[in-house]
Formats: C-alpha cells, sequence, structure tokens
C-alpha cells in the first residue's frame, strides 16, 4: 500500500537552514515532489526529483533522495519568515498518475 | 499563464443543504483533480478527470458527492446533502498530459454547520 509520512511540526531560527524530512512506500514512484501550502492558500509546487536521482538543487532549495531506505528530505537554505508555512510531500505512482501526500510539516522561523 | 481557478474560495451551509463547487483548470492540461483536505491532514483524492472522462472515483462518496467535467475544460463538484463531516478545503488541481506534475487552485473551503 502506499504510505507518506512526515513529522508535524518544526522550528528554527532565521538565517538557519531547515531540513524537512519525509519517507514513503511505494518504491514504484516515479516522481516526488514538494509542495508548500501558506494561510487559507493553495498548494504550491516548490520542486521534484525523478526517482533515479539522488540530488537536485534549485535556488536555497536542495531536495535528497534514499531510494534505498526510501527517505526524502527538503532542505530549505537561509530561512527566512516568509518561509513559515506547511510542506507536503507526496509521491506519484507509475501508471495512475496520482499523488499520495503526507500529512505536512508546518514549519516555524522565529526571528 | 493563468492558474488554476476555482471558486467560491468560502461557503458556508448547514447540514442536509446542496453545495457546488467550480473549476477551470491551466488551458491545455487534460487532466483534472478533485482533492477533500481536512484540517490537520494531506489532500486525499476524490476524483481524476481525463478530459471529459473518470479515470478514478473511487475514493468518491457517491452517495453524495458527484463531480462532472463536461466539454473536457471546466469542472464542478457537488455534494448533496452535506455532512458536518464534508467540513474541509475543496482543491482542484490539473497537469498536462504525459506528467504527474500537478498544479493546485487556491480552494474552496467548505464549513458545514
Amino acid at each position: 500500500g502506499e504510505d507518506v509520512e512526515q513529522s508535524l511540526f518544526l522550528s528554527v531560527r532565521e538565517g538557519d537552514s531547515s531540513v524537512i524530512n519525509c519517507t514513503y512506500t511505494d518504491s514504484s514512484s516515479t516522481y516526488l515532489y514538494w509542495y508548500k501550502q501558506e494561510p487559507g492558500a493553495g498548494l504550491q509546487l516548490l520542486t521534484y526529483i525523478f526517482s533515479n536521482m539522488d540530488m537536485k538543487q534549485d535556488q536555497r532549495l536542495t531536495v535528497l533522495l534514499n531510494k534505498k531506505d526510501k527517505h526524502l528530505s527538503l532542505r530549505i537554505a537561509d530561512t527566512q519568515t516568509g518561509d513559515s508555512a506547511i510542506y507536503f510531500c507526496a509521491e506519484s505512482t507509475r501508471s495512475a498518475r496520482q499523488l499520495t501526500f503526507g500529512s505536512g510539516t508546518q514549519l516555524t522561523v522565529l526571528p | 499563464e493563468a492558474g488554476v481557478a476555482q471558486s467560491p474560495r468560502y461557503k458556508i451551509i448547514e447540514k442536509r443543504q446542496s453545495v457546488a463547487f467550480w473549476c477551470n483548470p491551466i488551458s491545455g492540461h487534460a487532466t483534472l483533480y478533485w482533492y477533500q483536505q481536512i484540517l490537520g491532514q494531506g489532500p486525499k483524492l476524490l476524483i481524476q478527470f481525463q478530459n471529459n472522462g473518470v479515470v478514478d472515483d473511487s475514493q468518491l462518496p457517491k452517495d453524495r458527492f458527484s463531480a462532472e467535467r463536461l466539454k473536457g475544460v471546466d469542472s464542478t463538484l457537488k455534494i448533496q446533502p452535506a455532512k458536518l463531516e464534508d467540513s474541509a478545503v475543496y482543491l482542484c488541481a490539473s497537469s498536462p498530459t504525459g506528467t504527474d506534475t500537478q498544479y493546485f487552485g487556491p480552494g474552496t473551503r467548505l464549513t458545514v454547520l
């Protein structure tokens, strides 16, 4: 079955790095995604990684994928107060083109 | 490029009433999804369309929920009659043909009293 798990809360100081972790169970996942949700808003696509990659960097965002352990992480460098939001990890299934989401990690950036 | 549009943004109804939500996907996107997001949880897929056909509605409570995508563009999701546990944000997403990447609208927040 498919299951995506994330820790619920993360708190960091402004300027520090944030690392949000995610584990998934479907070994046939093709892409893994990170979405950001601010209060009262929809989900904003941040970045994604193909399952045959280990790492992807996009400006302040670094995604690491350990396929053996089915572990995905999102590192945000120089975290700012505007990064405070809920971050969702999601995996896609090869055949169905559907996403399975985790419950989200609430990131709080303290001044 | 315009994003996914949804309306209304907020809706408050009493239980047993009916409600409808509208979604206009990104132009040219063949696949359209409706999700339910209960407070504190990730989005859960309700129904997936490919053009105007249903690909997957296995998670849609068909005794009270219905959805359509006439002409393969806009879509409506209806709840009739609503229950208290239907209080949630209803998100619409679309994706281009041949990709898994989904783009989300702002959602409709439904409160059932």
